[in-house]
């Protein structure tokens, strides 16, 4: 079956803007991840929905960064006045959300470069 | 206390030898450590994991051992073949109401033929 999808694959933006970066989870996935990985560095967790409860936002390094979760399935990561230091690769990843430790399914990611 | 320290950084194997990543943690309240892998392009998949309440768990040519005391496991890799050539990353939960997982630093490993 089709697996995590992200778009746009990569995306290219100057220091200022704001950009969306999409997350398709697994149909039937109810938990959904968002993390980031540095160049060289380990994946990062930023956000985490379940379900219709209130998501877990411990791991946004600022205000700068959000993220929706409509319907309960499609998810929107917002980065609002970009830095530099924001460029990273951000991975979403998706798990069937029936307990709290179980397998997590990474999308191909999404490639951000902040000029 | 949230952190995973992982090493090596990089390794580099000959074919049919072990690869040995090792990774340490201070959170007595984690319970659940997987090991992912990533190949270049692609985002990461899930190994192996264990939980601390068995001291090894092995699936095929990949084994984890894990050592509550000392607070470190480990990955191991038996005959590294060179489709082995990837980042591996560690990782621990704690459950609770989110599986946020907490990644070490990753290892890239190369398996020379």
């Amino acid at each position: 079956g089709a697996g995590v999808s992200q778009s746009p694959s990569n995306k290219v933006t100057e220091k200022g803007k704001d950009v969306e970066l999409r997350c398709d989870p697994i149909s039937g996935h109810t938990a959904l991840y968002w993390y980031r990985q540095s160049l060289g560095q380990g994946l990062e967790f930023l956000i985490y929905f379940q379900g219709n409860s209130a998501p877990d936002k411990s791991g946004l390094p600022s205000d700068r960064f959000s993220a929706e979760r409509t319907g309960g399935s499609v998810s929107t990561l917002t980065i609002q006045r970009t830095q530099q230091e924001d460029s990273a690769v951000y991975l979403c990843a998706s798990s069937l959300g029936t307990v709290s430790q179980e397998t997590q399914y990474f999308g191909p990611g999404t490639r951000l470069l902040v000029l | 206390q949230q952190q995973v320290k992982q090493s090596p950084q990089s390794l580099i194997v000959q074919k049919g030898g072990i690869s040995i990543i090792n990774c340490a943690y201070e959170n007595t309240a984690f319970d659940y450590f997987p090991w992912y892998q990533q190949f270049p392009g692609k985002g990461p998949a899930l190994l192996i994991a264990i939980r601390p309440d068995v001291s090894e768990k092995k699936e095929g040519r990949f084994t984890i051992s894990f050592n509550k005391s000392a607070k470190q496991f480990s990955l191991h890799i038996m005959d590294s073949q060179p489709g082995d050539s990837a980042t591996y990353f560690c990782a621990a939960s704690t459950g609770g109401n989110t599986g946020k997982l907490i990644f070490g630093q990753g290892t890239t490993l190369q398996v020379k033929p």
